[in-house]
């Protein structure tokens, strides 16, 4: 089963707007962790934004805030004032521990993000 | 502080030839380390972790294998490529809350 989902597969904004990229998740662990990722064209994974499990605030870095709805099993990014630097894939991901094996980190399949002038 | 390597960034490769990634990471110990495969416009597909020497857990089937020589050394190879193998191949290294990554390796096999 799906572990991470992002059900858009590609989104327009407008520059300057603010734009939010959907992603739920799935897990019986009562301690995780949610990341979100921004891959540009160059193929980098540049670190986004960390909300853990038991963190009671949503997470906040700069432009970037993460909608941490724990009941809803969602963890949805938020980008405010547009720019067109954003256009780039973003992607989900959720830590999960495995026992002696250490932690997992798992993937979406990404949401392509395009900022219009 | 800790940086990851990885190369070469990209690589041709013709079918049948053997492959060989190398990713190496500093400035820890110990580290956690992962490759993972993203397919044209997908996402990453996780091919193998390693929490230590000589400890590999492979998470799909696959042509392809991976060793961890040295602590802060991690490989992924072939000894015959497929068609099917052509992809962007990442290693990434995971402390508590982030993840590290390389630059990546795009290869294609052709």
């Amino acid at each position: 089963a799906q572990k991470i989902t992002q059900t858009q597969p590609g989104m327009f904004v407008q520059e300057k707007e603010a734009v939010t990229l959907d992603c739920t998740y799935d897990t019986s662990d009562q301690s995780y962790g949610l990341f979100w990722y921004k891959q540009p064209s160059s193929g980098e994974m540049i670190f986004l934004i960390y909300q853990g499990s038991y963190d009671e605030q949503n997470a906040t870095e700069g432009r970037y805030s993460l909608n941490f709805q724990k009941a809803r099993k969602s963890a949805n990014l938020v980008i405010s004032a547009s720019q067109l630097g954003d256009s780039a894939m973003y992607f989900c991901a959720m830590r999960e521990a495995r026992g002696n094996a250490g932690n997992m980190l798992t993937f979406g399949g990404g949401t392509r993000l395009m900022v219009k002038p | 502080s800790q940086t990851i390597h990885q190369w070469p960034a990209t690589l041709v490769q013709p079918v049948g030839s053997p492959l060989s990634l190398e990713c190496t990471v500093e400035g820890t110990s110990n580290p956690n380390l992962y490759w993972y495969r993203q397919a044209a416009g997908r996402g990453l597909q996780l091919l193998f972790y390693s929490v230590g020497i000589g400890q590999i857990s492979s998470e799909v089937p696959q042509n392809l294998s991976a060793s961890r020589p040295q602590d802060r050394q991690f490989i992924l190879s072939s000894k015959k490529l497929l068609l099917s193998d052509s992809g962007f191949y990442l290693c990434a290294w995971r402390p508590l809350d982030r993840a590290f990554f390389g630059q990546g390796t795009r290869l294609t096999v052709v």
